[in-house]
C-alpha cells in the first residue's frame, strides 16, 4: 500500500511569483485535504476535494487553489506569494466526504523571499 | 467557528509516570475528536478518535461534553511516547472533513 506522496519536498519562491505543489493520495482514497502548517502552529485547513470537486474551504484568499484528478492526486497552486505563505504544506487524503480519519504527507516546504 | 486549545506547548514526565496532555475545545454543535501524533522524522498520523473509544498503545481519551475537553492519558509512559501531539475537532453539519487542529504539545518522556 502506497503512502501520501508529496513533491517538491522544499522549495524557494519570491513575492509575487506562483507556485504549484503536488499530492498523490493513498491508495484506495477518494478525498483529498490540503493544510498550511506555519512555525509553531497547528495544520490549518485550506481545502478539501471530493470526486474533483473542491467541497471545503478553509478562511484562506483565492489565490490558493487545487485541482482534484481523476485517479485522485492533487495539486495546490497558490498565486501572487506572500513572505506569509511560507510554511509547510500538507496534503492528507482519506476515505469518504466526511472523514476526519487522514493520512498525512510528509509536507512540502515553501519559503517565500 | 470551533477552537481547539492545547494549553501546553511543552511536557516533560519521567518513564513510568502517568501522562496528560490537555485539549479543550469550543464548538457549539456535537463535534468529532481526535488525536493525532508525529514521532520525530515521521508523518502526522492518527493515533485516536473518540468515537471509536479504544484504547492506542495504551492511550485512551474521553470526550467531555460538559468540560467540553478531550484529554489524553497514559497510565504509564514510555520513552517511545516522545512526540508532538495534536488535539483535532471535526464539526457536523457540511463540514465535510475540516478538521481544526490545536497548536499541539511537545511530550518528552526521560529514561
Amino acid at each position: 500500500e502506497t503512502g501520501v506522496t508529496q513533491s517538491p519536498t522544499h522549495l524557494i519562491k519570491t513575492r509575487g511569483q506562483q507556485v504549484t505543489l503536488r499530492c498523490s493520495s493513498q491508495s484506495g482514497h477518494n478525498t483529498v485535504s490540503w493544510y498550511q502548517q506555519a512555525l509553531g502552529q497547528g495544520p490549518q485547513f485550506i481545502f478539501q476535494y471530493y470526486r474533483e470537486e473542491e467541497n471545503g474551504r478553509g478562511n484562506f484568499p483565492p489565490r490558493f487553489s487545487g485541482l482534484q484528478f481523476p485517479n485522485y492526486s492533487s495539486e495546490l497552486n497558490v498565486n501572487a506569494l506572500e513572505l506569509d505563505d511560507s510554511a509547510l504544506y500538507l496534503c492528507a487524503s482519506g476515505w469518504g466526504i466526511n472523514t476526519g480519519e487522514l493520512f498525512f504527507g510528509e509536507g512540502s516546504r515553501l519559503t517565500v523571499l | 467557528a470551533q477552537r481547539v486549545t492545547q494549553p501546553e506547548k511543552l511536557l516533560s514526565v519521567f518513564k513510568g509516570a502517568p501522562v496528560e496532555l490537555k485539549c479543550n475545545y469550543s464548538y457549539s454543535g456535537s463535534p468529532e475528536l481526535f488525536w493525532y501524533v508525529q514521532y520525530s522524522r515521521q508523518r502526522l498520523q492518527l493515533l485516536l478518535r473518540h468515537i471509536s473509544r479504544e484504547s492506542i498503545k495504551g492511550f485512551t481519551a474521553d470526550l467531555n461534553k460538559g468540560e467540553t475537553s478531550f484529554h489524553l492519558k497514559k497510565p504509564f509512559a514510555q520513552e517511545e511516547d516522545s512526540a508532538m501531539y495534536y488535539c483535532a475537532l471535526k464539526a457536523g453539519g457540511t463540514s465535510y472533513g475540516k478538521l481544526t487542529f490545536g497548536q499541539g504539545t511537545i511530550l518528552t518522556v526521560h529514561p
